[in-house]
């Protein structure tokens, strides 16, 4: 059964400690995202990467850092400078270049306190 | 840069009622367009998409048509159900380049019995 998962669906820190939400996909796509979600501003791309070893920030990548060193993984951490890391993140992946749809994962809903 | 509008919601409608949702979009070239549902508590999923000019994108009774002279990609459905109520997201890649999405801030749907 392909697909992306994303664990845990909740997870709770204090302020000031780092924190690595988990994606992994069994689709063999060579492209993978992440994205924060907030009530009424849509998605918005923290990274991506295209290919295994090798990543692109995106739009809002401040207080984030990733790492792909396998083709089905990749974690996102989130640090604690990271000013507003309440949120919830969805990870996605796609076949890569060329392809039109992105897969995504269930999400996982961070809270920080 | 590239960037998607979409109509505000939330929006309210009875079953078996006429839905609209629009969207509209400014980007250079030509991209290809999107439509993703999310339904509460999950990922996005692709609904429909449409990669070139007139291309009508259909799927479970949605459909939407890109129309370049009006950089609009609205979403119709001839009669919702209450299973359609979810945030609909309005997205376009584009052509060529790096593979990411630009989304616009979603709009909520509630189908009422």
């Amino acid at each position: 059964d392909g697909g992306i998962t994303q664990s845990p669906k909740y997870l709770f820190r204090k302020e000031g400690q780092n924190v690595t939400l988990s994606c992994e996909q069994n689709l063999n796509h060579d492209a993978m995202y992440w994205y924060r979600q907030d009530p009424g501003q849509g998605l918005r791309l923290i990274y991506y990467s295209q290919i295994v070893n090798d990543f692109q920030k995106g739009d809002i990548a401040e207080g984030y850092s990733v790492s792909r060193e396998k083709k089905e993984s990749f974690p996102l951490t989130v640090t604690s400078a990271q000013k507003n890391p309440t949120a919830f993140y969805l990870c996605a992946s796609s076949a890569g270049r060329d392809s039109y749809e992105q897969y995504f994962g269930p999400g996982t809903r961070l809270t920080v306190t | 840069g590239n960037s998607v509008t979409q109509m505000e919601g939330p929006v309210t409608l009875s079953e078996e009622a006429f839905l609209t949702i629009n969207c509209t979009y400014t980007a250079t070239g030509y991209p290809s367009l999107f439509w993703y549902v999310q339904y509460p508590g999950e990922g996005l999923q692709l609904l429909l998409k449409a990669t070139k000019a007139d291309d009508k994108g259909s799927n479970k009774g949605f459909e939407a048509t890109y129309r370049k002279e009006t950089t609009s990609f609205h979403l119709e459905k001839g009669s919702v159900q209450v299973s359609d109520s979810a945030v609909y997201f309005c997205a376009l890649k584009e052509r060529g380049g790096s593979e990411k999405l630009v989304f616009g801030k979603g709009t909520k749907l509630t189908v009422n019995p």
